[in-house]
């Protein structure tokens, strides 16, 4: 099962920062969180990962809470092409890396 | 863009049909994966090869055999689907089993069985 629980949707106006809540209470030490999205009918896209700190790149920084139970993805100036599913994992250790998907959340970037 | 490429894009199959569907990647990755994604639902694991060895299989039917001919190739060959098996088939790949690598998707194959 999914380690993470997400709203199941969210709006932002174009232009505006996005900033897509994820709660993980039973994460373990070791444990990374990561963030993907899917626009509609691609892959899952890779967006940031981290394990302790906050973390940035060139599409989006990720703020980790310092107990880590819960963290926080931000799209800086979120664009009309940033509308996609958005999804939270917590990657266990031991199961050869796979990634649980939960249901994620749906944002719509609006004009 | 992706750099894991999946072939083909579409495919529609009946279920006496065999078929096959193939990945690629050129990143030197040694951990490829497929995943199954039903629409509205997320992606849930069917396999996983380390080192061009299967790894784990998600108890997944017969029907579905996957196979890792070589260290950039990924295969899944279909036979005598089910109508419920229409779905998404996305493939994915990483440097290995650490935490610390991210897994880099294609954009799938549409699968429809009539």
């Amino acid at each position: 099962d999914a380690k993470t629980t997400q709203p199941p949707s969210m709006d932002c106006a174009e232009g505006r920062a996005a900033n897509l809540p994820c709660n993980h209470s039973t994460i373990s030490g070791n444990e990374y969180v990561y963030w993907y999205r899917q626009i509609h009918s691609q892959g899952p896209q890779y967006i940031i990962h981290g394990l302790k700190n906050n973390e940035t790149n060139e599409m989006a920084s990720l703020i980790i809470t310092e107990d880590r139970k819960s963290s926080t993805l931000i799209l800086p100036h979120a664009t009309l092409r940033d509308t996609a599913v958005y999804y939270c994992i917590v990657r266990v250790a031991n199961q050869g890396g796979k990634l649980i998907f939960g249901q994620g959340t749906e944002l719509s970037v609006k004009p | 863009d992706t750099e894991v490429t999946q072939t083909p894009k579409h495919l529609v199959m009946g279920m006496t049909n065999k078929k096959s569907l193939k990945c690629e990647q050129h990143m030197g990755h040694r951990a490829m994966y497929w995943y199954k994604q039903k629409a509205k639902k997320p992606p849930e694991l069917m396999f996983v090869y380390s080192y061009e060895k299967l790894s784990i299989n998600e108890s997944v039917p017969s029907r579905f055999s996957p196979e890792c001919p070589n260290s950039s190739l990924l295969n899944l060959h279909l036979h005598a689907l089910q109508p419920e098996d229409s779905a998404l088939y996305l493939c994915a790949s990483s440097q290995g089993w650490d935490l610390n690598q991210p897994q880099h998707f294609g954009d799938g194959t549409r699968l429809s069985i009539l």
